[in-house]
């Protein structure tokens, strides 16, 4: 399968920090890049998408592509509780083992 | 539109006995998944299929693993005989340009 490479984490930040989650993906042929946050026992939901080099922005989140580097991050600013999760990364339908977040109160 | 629509939502079975997971896609998605995720090895694509047709199958763990799509509404994943490595949640995700949909998952348990 095509690996996808994630941060393990896990990720503390307190509430309102800037939260940074990373991917890195083998497959150079791939064109599509989301991030997807799944709540535990619950199944993963899609939260952004990108697909050219540069940023991407979606009210609190950003996603930024390199492809050069083969490389896709999301920002999450103004963290709240409410994205204490694990977000996944993919590369087409190819995922990362994903990154568990807490955000502290 | 309901969702994917996944059942069993909860299986539990004993070593060497059939189980079999459904799913309904979104209507008008073309394309199916079905995913496996456990804690060691995260969220793994076993097969999929695009207008019903299977496309790649090589996540398929082995020849126990088996998926069918008769038709744009359905699929179905067996596993004969069930094994207690085979435990995990099972998910199934449509798609519809370029994004997927998930299913609430199917947890199986094999004693």
């Amino acid at each position: 399968q095509k690996e996808v490479e994630q941060n393990s984490g896990p990720l503390s930040v307190p509430e309102g920090a800037i939260a940074s989650l990373n991917c890195t993906y083998s497959d150079r042929g791939s064109q599509s890049f989301f991030w997807y946050r799944q709540y535990s026992g619950k199944s993963p939901e899609l939260i952004m998408s990108i697909y050219s080099n540069g940023d991407k922005e979606d009210g609190r989140f950003t996603a930024q592509l390199n492809k050069a580097s083969q490389y896709v991050s999301l920002l999450i600013r103004d963290s709240q509780p409410s994205d204490s999760a694990t977000y996944l990364c993919a590369a087409s339908f190819y995922f990362g083992t994903g990154t568990s977040l807490t955000v502290i109160p | 539109d309901a969702g994917v629509i996944q059942s069993p939502r909860h299986e539990v079975t004993e070593m060497g006995q059939e189980v079999t997971l459904r799913c309904k896609p979104i209507s008008g998605h073309n394309s199916l998944f079905w995913y496996r995720q456990t804690m060691m090895r995260g969220l793994e694509l076993l097969i999929y299929f695009n207008n019903n047709v299977p496309i790649d199958d090589s996540g398929m763990p082995e020849d126990r693993f088996s998926a069918k799509m008769p038709n744009a509404s359905f699929s179905t994943l067996k596993i004969q005989p069930s094994e207690p490595r085979d435990s995990a949640v099972y998910f199934c995700a449509s798609r519809w340009r370029g994004e997927q949909f998930f299913g609430p998952g199917t947890r199986l348990t094999v004693l």
